[in-house]
């Protein structure tokens, strides 16, 4: 069966300090990827999606970035956090666009 | 554009009542309708779709929705509401580019 996990679980970062956060999948392949961000009290948003290797579209202009160096490796960056960058952020797969996406547990990011 | 309207941010319930979660959607094509649930710290659960066929659909944990074309509606529904149940619940619409639409959510809570 398929599986995602995110890492790490929760983290606090220091205004202005890099960002790495990590997600894979395992089971499947050529899965579509993406990356949310979830507000307190507020939906999901999309940040980031991959159709493939290489492949990523943005959907919200900011200082995250995102990048998909193996078939099912999912990262996102930041070269400098900001204090807007604090919520809860979300790796997602799909088998295709039109099947349902199936979630990691999330990163907690507080941002200080 | 596609849009997902969810009423009530937060829905209280006693223990053994129906569950009724709204949702009301705008979509330019016939549209592919979720329901995930969200509990406290974790990712997100897909709980069922609609995708064609059958207006009414089934889920897990005793949830069921009603795809409405004629009132762009998809209301979640539960016939007696369990304290397990407490959790958050999105509703999703996909665009015509296959992504997700979100719905802010509504926080479900029951009472004892």
């Amino acid at each position: 069966s398929q599986t995602i996990h995110q890492w790490p679980a929760t983290l606090v970062q220091p205004v202005g300090s890099p960002l790495s956060l990590e997600c894979t999948v395992e089971g499947t392949s050529n899965p579509n990827l993406y990356w949310y961000r979830q507000a307190a009290g507020r939906g999901l948003q999309l940040l980031f999606y991959s159709v493939g290797i290489g492949q990523i579209s943005s959907e919200v202009p900011q200082n995250l970035s995102a990048s998909r160096p193996q078939d099912r490796q999912f990262i996102l960056s930041s070269k400098k956090l900001l204090l807007s960058d604090s919520g809860f952020y979300l790796c997602a797969w799909s088998p295709d666009r039109d099947q349902p996406q199936h979630f990691g547990d999330g990163t907690r990011l507080s941002i200080l | 554009a596609q849009s997902v309207t969810q009423l009530g941010s937060h829905v209280s319930v006693s223990e053994g009542a129906l569950v009724l979660l709204r949702c009301n959607y705008s979509s330019s094509v016939p549209p592919y309708l979720f329901w995930y649930v969200q509990y406290p710290n974790q990712g997100l659960q897909l709980l069922l779709k609609y995708t064609t066929g059958a207006t009414l659909v089934k889920g897990i944990n005793g949830f069921e929705a009603e795809f409405k074309k004629s009132e762009t509606s998809f209301h979640l529904t539960k016939p007696s509401a369990h304290m397990s149940d407490a959790a958050e619940y999105f509703c999703a619409v996909s665009d015509s580019n296959y992504q997700l639409i979100w719905g802010a959510g509504t926080k479900l809570i029951i009472k004892p």
